[in-house]
């Protein structure tokens, strides 16, 4: 069946780093595949996606390419800032007549000042 | 555009009693699911409504977990009876597929 397996925090990193988060997948077909986001208290927000091999999905400042050769979508940002702090969570579907989403397990981003 | 609506927010009981939960899709999305998220693990779907007939209910526990969309737009699920381990954040999603998923704000549910 279909899985995601992502990067184990949390991370920590200092206002203006640079930040990765490794997620890759195994799912039969070709998935779309998300970022989602959760900040302190609210639900999960989509911060970015691509449905295709090759794309490239960007939001805010972060970036991921979906890698189909190495079943790949990491999560990049080139300069963080604090209010960047949250749970971030990859995730594919496979789509056909079901779009649900299967979901890794989350990794936390503390950003300090 | 309003978004998807969750009630009540948080929620403790005690084991063997039930509980129930509502979920207020945005307007014109057909398609509903519930996920339950447990504590350091992402959301799994538990079930998936397309209007008011159900997609996939693979996942859900049918012993105790139940759910109706009613009329194709609200939609309620109910566990009776309750364990320790359904202590968890339900979370309900709407979408108009193939577009993205809408989260709501969860209802964070502790079983004592």
């Amino acid at each position: 069946g279909d899985s995601v397996t992502q990067m184990e925090g949390p991370v920590t990193l200092s206002e203006e780093a640079f930040l990765t988060i490794n997620c890759t997948y195994t799912a039969t077909g070709y998935p779309s595949l998300f970022w989602y986001v959760q900040y302190p208290g609210e639900g999960l927000q989509l911060l970015l996606k691509a449905t295709k091999a090759d794309d490239k999905g960007s939001n805010k400042g972060f970036e991921a390419t979906y890698r189909k050769e190495t079943t790949s979508f990491h999560l990049e940002k080139g300069s963080v800032q604090v209010s960047d702090s949250a749970v971030y969570f990859c995730a594919l579907s496979s789509g056909g007549s079901n779009y649900k989403l299967t979901f890794g397990k989350g990794t936390l981003l503390t950003v300090n000042p | 555009e309003a978004g998807v609506a969750q009630s009540p927010r948080y929620k403790i009981i005690e084991k063997r009693q039930s509980v129930a939960f509502w979920c207020n899709p945005i307007s014109g999305h057909a398609t509903l699911y519930w996920y339950q998220q447990i504590l350091g693990q992402g959301p799994k779907l538990l079930i998936q409504f397309q209007n008011n007939g159900v997609v996939d209910d693979s996942q859900l526990p049918k012993d105790r977990f139940s759910a109706e969309r009613l009329k194709g737009v609200d939609s309620t699920l109910k566990i009776q009876p309750a364990k320790l381990e359904d202590s968890a954040v339900y979370l309900c999603a709407s979408s108009k597929p193939p577009y993205e998923q809408y989260f709501g704000p969860g209802t964070r549910l502790t079983v004592t």
